[in-house]
């Protein structure tokens, strides 16, 4: 039973432009959210997280916007650039503390110079 | 700081058999992960260990287990292997203050 979910396998942007990938949750006991970026061959590297006590988190060109009653999260990319283009993976936890996080599938976002 | 090591980075088995993969966190961290990703499927959690002692566990056979040793480092074990354990085993670290996992480049396993 798939408990977080990236609806959309494929996001393909043009370089300078805004990436939006969306998550969506079931579980409502999930209270920290994560985002991670993987490259071909290598390991998840985490990119952003985000508590339930807020409703948005910024780090440089990556904004994470959470909305717990409709248990959706989204990751803005502002502006892509094509070392943005991997796999991203959404990522839930109880708690900041819990380290058994629930991925979603993952979106593959592709740059076009 | 060196990152998380895994060894093998591939391998290859057949159906029955068994499976150790090894991985080293980094220096400090006494947490360890285990996920498996298989495509469409995202990642997978299996177990973690911290100190020694397994924390948390997923919903994965007991042919599935794991370890951790006194110096931080892990094991996981899969035995009599079935063709849809092939996939990518990721183990990740963390300090005990909570927060990011650091993942190593994960082993591939391939099952024939």
């Amino acid at each position: 039973d798939q408990q977080v979910k990236q609806n959309s396998p494929s996001l393909s942007v043009q370089e300078g432009r805004i990436s939006i990938l969306n998550c969506d949750y079931t579980n409502s006991m999930f209270d920290y959210f994560l985002w991670y970026k993987k490259y071909p061959a290598e390991g998840p590297t985490f990119l952003i997280s985000i508590s339930s006590i807020k409703d948005k988190n910024e780090d440089g060109r990556f904004t994470v916007f959470l909305n717990k009653s409709a248990k959706h999260l989204s990751l803005h990319i502002v502006p892509s650039q094509p070392g943005d283009s991997a796999v991203y993976f959404c990522a839930a936890s109880a708690s900041e503390d819990d380290y058994k996080l629930s991925f979603g599938a993952g979106t593959t976002v592709t740059v076009r110079a | 700081k060196a990152g998380v090591t895994q060894t093998p980075r591939y391998l290859i088995k057949t159906r029955g058999q068994q499976v150790t993969l090894s991985c080293s966190p980094i220096s400090g961290h006494r947490s360890v992960s285990w996920y498996q990703q298989t495509p469409g499927q995202g990642l997978q959690f299996l177990f973690e260990y911290f100190s020694e002692t397994q924390r948390n566990k997923g919903n994965f056979p007991g042919r599935f287990s794991g370890r951790q040793f006194s110096n931080s480092r892990s094991e996981m074990n899969v035995s009599t292997l079935e063709l849809g354990d092939s996939a990518l085993y990721l183990c990740a670290s963390s300090s005990s203050l909570g927060g990011e996992l650091f993942f190593g480049e994960g082993s591939r396993l391939t099952v024939l």
